[in-house]
């Protein structure tokens, strides 16, 4: 299983809005909604962002947000903020049975 | 305060074995499958292995399978993993992961995580 495709970095200033894609197949992505999101700080574990394509935890801002077309998932981030700065990840269940990542994005906020 | 801690993590000969814990605490350990995911060095996540509840489901990654076991004992809360076989391609950070929802087998989001215990593998 060959994991999702992201971009290695975005970046964008405070209070932009920047949006990270994640490609995968019609075996993984494009075939259920079991597709989340997480950021990781560095030295922390990761923290769930978005499930089932769109919807977020309790206490998890209303500035994320999720989308999918086709083959393809999306993470917008609106009003950027410093603390926004972190390594995100997509991820999906696949065909197999299994769950797939995607190989991560670097956000940096200028 | 819900937590997830994995320890046993370390420096292991290639071909050796090393088992992992994982300690949860703050919620009802036995009603939540659980998830082991790694990192290695640079690159992204990696799913590594999942069991259910009450562990009659238990799925791998191809990358370990017949080499890893994952485990749990729900009277103890904890999970653990066993790898035996090691490779210098299991280097990575191991992190232990609480599955979204109670008593449902989909392999969908992981919601608590820990912060990972290191594995090095070399010579």
């Amino acid at each position: 299983q060959s994991a999702l495709t992201q971009p290695a970095s975005v970046s964008g200033s405070p209070g932009q809005s920047i949006t990270i894609s994640c490609t995968g197949t019609s075996s993984d992505v494009g075939a259920y909604n079991f597709v989340s999101w997480y950021q990781r700080h560095p030295g922390k574990g990761p923290k769930l962002l978005i499930y089932h394509v769109t919807d977020r935890p309790s206490g998890v801002s209303s500035r994320f947000s999720g989308s999918k077309s086709g083959d393809t998932a999306s993470l917008t981030i609106s009003g950027l903020q410093a603390d926004d700065e972190a390594d995100y990840y997509c991820s999906s269940y696949t065909s197999s049975r299994t769950v797939v990542f995607g190989g991560g994005t670097k956000l940096t906020v200028l | 305060e819900v937590q997830l801690v994995e320890s046993g993590g370390g420096l292991v000969q290639p071909g050796r074995s090393l088992r992992l814990s994982c300690a949860a605490s703050g919620f009802t350990f036995d009603d939540y499958a659980m998830h082991w995911v790694r990192q290695a060095p640079g690159k992204g996540l990696e799913w590594v292995s999942s069991i259910s509840w009450n562990s009659d489901k238990i799925v791998y990654a191809d990358s370990v399978k017949g080499r890893f076991t994952i485990s749990r004992d729900n009277a103890k809360n904890s999970l653990y993993l066993q790898m035996d076989s090691l490779r210098a391609e299991d280097t990575a950070l191991y992190f232990c992961a609480r599955d979204f929802q109670i008593q449902i087998w989909s392999l969908d989001s992981f919601d608590i995580w820990g912060q990972g215990t290191k594995v090095t593998v070399s010579s």
